[in-house]
């Protein structure tokens, strides 16, 4: 199973917004709805931003949400805030049963 | 509230066993699937194994099949991860985390498992 595919690096200035895409196959983002997004601090361990494609789980704030078209998800951050600097990982439920993760985009405010 | 605490970790030569440890609490333990996820020095995140409530059904990635073996004790509420004949890329944080729906909705803080002679 290959990793999906996100950019390593996005940037953007406080208060603008950013979009980081995962794109799969039809054996993983494209086939289901399992599709979560996970923002991990140097250091630190992942925590769960988005999960179903675009549900955010209690806490989260709304400025984090998240899409999906064929076989692309996207996550989208609006009015940047210096705390979203992180590396952001997407990850799909496979067909096989399995999950895979995307190689991780690391976000940069400016 | 909900925590996840791996143990186990450490230096081993390539070859070699090592058993990590995933204590919870905060929530019913045997309620829940659970996975092994992997994370090498400056790389990204990569999943191993996933373990059914029950324990009755496990799957794992192509690179560690045959070799790690996932297992539970829910009357401990441990989650454990036996790794064996290690290879230099197993070096990794490994975190074990909740699932919920296909998602991971808790993480723990990972353990390290370094693979070299």
């Amino acid at each position: 199973q290959s990793a999906l595919t996100q950019p390593a690096s996005v940037s953007g200035s406080p208060g603008q917004s950013i979009t980081i895409s995962c794109t799969g196959t039809s054996s993983d983002v494209g086939g289901n709805n399992y599709v979560s997004w996970y923002q991990q601090h140097p250091g630190k361990a992942p925590k769960l931003m988005i999960y179903d494609v675009s549900n955010r789980p209690s806490g989260i704030s709304d400025r984090f949400s998240g899409s999906k078209s064929g076989n692309t998800a996207s996550l989208t951050i609006s009015g940047l805030q210096a705390e979203d600097e992180a590396d952001y990982y997407c990850s799909s439920y496979t067909s096989s049963s399995t999950w895979v993760f995307g190689g991780g985009t690391k976000l940069t405010v400016l | 509230e909900v925590q996840l605490v791996e143990s186990g970790g450490g230096l081993v030569q390539p070859g070699g066993s090592l058993r990590l440890s995933c204590a919870a609490s905060g929530f019913t333990f045997s309620d829940y699937w659970m996975h092994w996820v992997r994370q090498a020095p400056g790389k990204g995140l990569v999943w191993v194994s996933r373990i059914y409530s029950d324990g009755s059904n496990t799957i794992y990635a192509d690179s560690v099949k045959g070799r790690f073996t996932i297992s539970r004790d829910n009357a401990k509420n441990t989650l454990y991860l036996q790794m064996n004949s290690l290879r230099a890329e197993d070096t990794a944080v490994y975190y074990c985390a909740r699932d919920v729906r296909f998602r991971q909705d808790y993480w723990g803080q990972g353990t390290l498992v370094t693979v070299s002679s």
